[in-house]
């Protein structure tokens, strides 16, 4: 099983700051099967990121990931008040798929 | 739009089984690979189950393998899982979403439901 592991554990921010959250794998994830999701207190989580760095459909171009291997980054650049919450990350690439622990992205 | 509706989980007791649904809505169900995720109350999230289009591939988590059925009926639209002896364990909101096949992301979700397994 592919572990992830998330840092760091909360972010604390202002609006318009950047975030830069990172995702390690314990094994090297093929063809960047990396995804982040987004997820607000008591909603589903929503897909941001696929593929490492491509963004979903509807997206903002503010957020952007990036990385390869065993490390991966997402970065929100100009935080704005709809950004706020818990972010993870997921591999797709083995069975079982797997997601790491979160990184809450809060207002400072 | 894509629709992905939960049916209402439950209090159930441990042991206990509960079968879940999913309506699926705004897109051609029979040609996406389904999935369920679960997120016990305040922790992370726990990918279950995959099923492919046609419903003859499926794996499972471990900690579920064995006690959860994942099924789909396309006639209708519907995702379905199968809870069997149900553990405190098993507590969480459930969660399915939909998958554009196998090395693909889960790109969209229902509002999830909440099971509950207690005496």
């Amino acid at each position: 099983e592919i572990v992830l592991t998330q840092t760091p554990d909360t972010l604390s921010l202002s609006p318009g700051e950047r975030a830069t959250l990172s995702c390690r794998t314990s094994q090297s994830v093929s063809s960047s099967y990396l995804a982040w999701y987004q997820q607000k207190p008591g909603q589903a989580p929503r897909l941001l990121i696929y593929g490492a760095s491509g963004r979903a459909t509807g997206i903002p171009d503010r957020f952007s990931g990036s990385g390869s291997g065993t490390d991966f980054t997402l970065t929100i650049n100009r935080l704005e008040p709809e950004d706020f919450g818990v972010y993870y990350c997921q591999q797709y690439d083995s069975a079982p798929i797997t997601f790491g622990p979160g990184t809450k992205v809060e207002i400072k | 739009e894509v629709q992905l509706v939960e049916s209402e989980g439950g209090l159930v007791q441990p042991g206990g089984s509960l079968r879940l649904s999913c309506a699926a809505s705004g897109f051609t169900f029979s040609r996406y690979w389904m999935t369920w995720v679960r997120q016990a109350p305040g922790k992370g999230l726990e990918w279950l189950a995959n099923i492919n289009e046609d419903g003859r591939e499926n794996s499972y988590a471990d900690s579920v393998k064995g006690r959860f059925t994942i099924s789909r009926d396309n006639a209708k639209n519907s995702l379905f899982l199968q809870m069997n002896s149900l553990r405190d364990e098993d507590t969480a909101a459930y969660f399915c979403a939909r998958r554009n096949g196998r090395g693909h992301p889960f790109d969209s979700w229902g509002q999830g439901t909440l099971v509950t397994v207690s005496s």
